[in-house]
């Protein structure tokens, strides 16, 4: 898993609730990404980031919000969360140019 | 806007036999083409990858093939093992590579290799 760690692993919620995932990273990449995976869309990116305190949007990043202020933690929140939002979260990293993931989150929004 | 469109959804090969799952796509500014293998449960694992400056490129019994006019590429498993059996997606991407353009992926192809 490249030393990326997420975590919740699983997490069920309701809705209308703040949630906040945590992807963690060992080696000192520069760029993290945040998708989410979906029967029958394949992954989408959400959100992704170059440095500390630099994100920008993805493909579907409405909902969505995210932070870095360090180097190794990539945080994804969902400000109130929703049905639509029941997914399975994958954090990644870039290393020489190649993108690697992490074991992902499985949300559960009622 | 799908810009990676990938068949088979599913496919069925016996043992032994040659897995392909094809790939097109829109966007001429991709110039990175992963693919990636996912086992329930598991998040993707980066299997093999190509650029288009080569038409071909072979790891062990996985193998890509890219054609740049047409816009498309595909994946050869040769031999093809139960141990194949899982979910592969295409993916393409922009500018570096995988880096700050993010991946834009297929909708991926379950496979399965019958003993």
């Amino acid at each position: 898993d490249a030393g990326i760690t997420q975590s919740p692993r699983h997490k069920v919620t309701e809705t209308g609730t703040p949630v906040t995932l945590r992807c963690h990273q060992t080696e000192n990449h520069r760029y993290m990404y945040w998708y989410r995976q979906d029967p029958g869309h394949g992954l989408r990116l959400i959100h992704y980031s170059y440095g500390v305190k630099d994100t920008d949007k993805g493909e579907v990043s409405d909902g969505y919000s995210v932070s870095r202020s360090k180097t190794e933690d990539f945080l994804l929140t969902l400000e109130s969360a929703t049905s639509s939002q029941t997914s399975v979260y994958f954090c990644a990293i870039s290393w020489k140019n190649e993108q690697f993931f992490g074991p992902g989150t499985r949300l559960t929004v009622l | 806007q799908q810009q990676v469109k990938q068949s088979p959804q599913s496919l069925i090969v016996q043992k032994g036999g040659i897995s392909i799952i094809n790939c097109a796509y829109e966007n001429t500014a991709f110039d990175y083409f992963p693919w990636y293998q996912q086992f329930p449960g598991k998040g993707p694992a980066l299997l093999i990858a190509i650029r288009p400056d080569v038409s071909e490129k072979k790891e062990g019994r996985f193998t890509i093939s890219f054609n740049k006019s047409a816009k498309q590429f595909s994946l050869h498993i040769m031999d093809s093992q139960p141990g194949d059996s899982a979910t592969y997606f295409c993916a393409a991407s922009g500018g570096t590579g995988g880096g700050a353009d993010g991946l834009t992926f297929g909708k991926g192809t379950h496979l399965i290799i019958q003993p």
